[in-house]
C-alpha cells in the first residue's frame, strides 16, 4: 500500500497568513494526488485534483504543487472559512489512501 | 449534478451487522464507481472499497475482506454497504463517494452515516 504522510498534523495561523501543508507519498504517484477540506460534522470537499488543478468554485487563494512524491497545498491568504482539516489522497493505486490530516486552527 | 443521500444513524451491538444505503439522484449510475470511506471519531479517512454500478464488480480493502459486502440496486440508484461481525472500533461515520470519472477523484460525497457499535 502507498503511505501518505502529511505535515504538520496541526497548524495555528491567523487570518491573512500564507500557509503551506505538505504531503509525501511512499512511492511516486505521478500527479494522482487530491486535496480535500473537511469541516466538523461535514463530508470532505474536493479542493484540488491532479496535484494542482483547482476544482470548480474553489477560491484561487488555494493552490497545489507536485508531481512525484512530494506535494504541497498552499493557501495564500487565510480567510475565516478556511479553518478546517485538510487531507491529501492518492488515487494512483488501490487502496486509495489518505494522509492523516492537517488541522488548521486560528 | 449528482447528489448522494445516505441512510440515518444506527446503533449496533458487537457481533451484529450493519447496512448503510446511499441513494444517488441527478446524473445517476453513469458507469462511475461508487466508493465507501469511513472515519472513526476524531480520526482520519479510511478507504473501504468500491463497486462498479454497471457490473456490480467490487474491490475491497484487505482490512475488510471477509466482513464487507458492497451491492447496488440499479432500479432505484441505490448503493449499499454491509459490514458484519461488528466491533467497537467499527464505530465511525461511513461515507459513500462517487468516482469523478477522468479526474480520479471522489466527488461528490454523501452526508455520512454514523454507526455506533456498543453493548
Amino acid at each position: 500500500d502507498i503511505q501518505m504522510t502529511q505535515s504538520p498534523s496541526s497548524l495555528s495561523a491567523s487570518v491573512g497568513d500564507r500557509v503551506t501543508i505538505t504531503c509525501r507519498a511512499s512511492q511516486s504517484i505521478s500527479s494522482y494526488l487530491n486535496w480535500y477540506q473537511q469541516k466538523p460534522g461535514k463530508a470532505p470537499k474536493l479542493l484540488i485534483y491532479a496535484a494542482s488543478t483547482l476544482q470548480s468554485g474553489v477560491p484561487s487563494r488555494f493552490s497545489g504543487s507536485g508531481p512525484g512524491t512530494d506535494f504541497t497545498l498552499t493557501i495564500s491568504s487565510l480567510q475565516p472559512e478556511d479553518f478546517a482539516t485538510y487531507y491529501c489522497q492518492q488515487t494512483y493505486n488501490m487502496p486509495y489512501t489518505f494522509g492523516q490530516g492537517t488541522k488548521l486552527e486560528i | 449534478q449528482v447528489q448522494l443521500v445516505q441512510s440515518g444513524a444506527e446503533v449496533k451491538k458487537p457481533g451484529a451487522s450493519m447496512k448503510v444505503s446511499c441513494k444517488a439522484s441527478g446524473d445517476t449510475l453513469t458507469g462511475y464507481y461508487m466508493h465507501w470511506v469511513r472515519q472513526a471519531p476524531g480520526q482520519g479517512l479510511e478507504w473501504m472499497g468500491r463497486i462498479n454500478p454497471k457490473s456490480g464488480a467490487t474491490n475491497y480493502a484487505q482490512k475488510f475482506q471477509g466482513r464487507v459486502t458492497m451491492t447496488r440496486d440499479t432500479s432505484n440508484s441505490t448503493f449499499y454497504l454491509d459490514l458484519s461481525r461488528l466491533k467497537s472500533d467499527d464505530t465511525a461515520v461511513y461515507y459513500c463517494a462517487r468516482w469523478g470519472g477522468g479526474s480520479y477523484v471522489f466527488d461528490p460525497w454523501g452526508q455520512g452515516t454514523l454507526v455506533t457499535v456498543s453493548s
